[in-house]
């Protein structure tokens, strides 16, 4: 069984502020993780993903995350926000084969 | 290599009506995906084929769903009977491998029953 869940329905930051995202998740087997970005009726977009070895993951668009096996988290940051990065942010788990969703964080971006 | 596709984006119907999506994934991809999406919530799996054969249905996915992928290569999801609790974006990923790859998604086909 698997299961993720993201701490903040919505984060509102200003243009050029840190962006920290949290994730936490469950799994019964080492688990890849990934963080997807879905902007306003679109698809879902991959930003990045953990497999195995290195545990900072550095993906599209300036952001990272850092696995934490001890803390089960796999929070997404960028050093600095840009207005572009205004959208839902969905973190996701993947212990066998289909993808198990948090319910997604929408991150607004203040000029 | 041009992406998932869905086809189509947008369909509006009535309660009772049967409604079909096409899915074509990414070409040499042999898994692929669908999930459901509710206004708010992350994307909920349905089903998913390996190559033709369809492995694994979740409980969300009613007798009233019925999904094919007759070739190995795209794939239909048949609604039949809609309801109203059956609006929601439907969407589509492919992957290459065995289990655990990266999917990738298609822009999804949002339906909204009257």
């Amino acid at each position: 069984a698997q299961s993720v869940t993201q701490l903040g329905s919505h984060v509102s930051v200003s243009e050029g502020a840190l962006v920290l995202l949290r994730c936490n998740y469950s799994s019964s087997v080492p688990p890849y993780l990934f963080w997807y970005v879905q902007y306003p009726n679109q698809g879902l977009q991959l930003l990045l993903k953990y497999t195995t070895g290195a545990t900072l993951v550095k993906g599209i668009n300036g952001f990272e995350a850092e696995f934490k096996k001890s803390e089960t988290s796999f929070h997404l940051t960028k050093p600095s926000a840009h207005m572009s990065d205004a959208a839902e942010y969905f973190c996701a788990v993947n212990g066998r084969r289909a993808l198990t969703f948090g319910s997604g964080t929408r991150l607004q971006v203040q000029p | 290599d041009t992406g998932v596709s869905q086809n189509p984006r947008h369909k509006i119907t009535k309660r009772g009506q049967n409604v079909t999506f096409r899915c074509d994934p990414i070409s040499e991809h042999n898994r692929l995906y669908w999930y459901r999406q509710t206004l708010g919530q992350g994307p909920e799996f349905l089903t998913y084929f390996q190559n033709e054969a369809q492995l694994e249905k979740s409980r969300l996915l009613s007798d009233r769903f019925s999904a094919e992928r007759p070739k190995g290569s795209f794939s239909t999801l048949e609604i039949q009977r809609t309801e109203q609790g059956d609006s929601a974006m439907y969407l589509c990923a492919s992957s290459l491998g065995s289990g655990k790859e990266t999917q990738y998604f298609g822009p999804g086909t949002r339906l909204l029953v009257l």
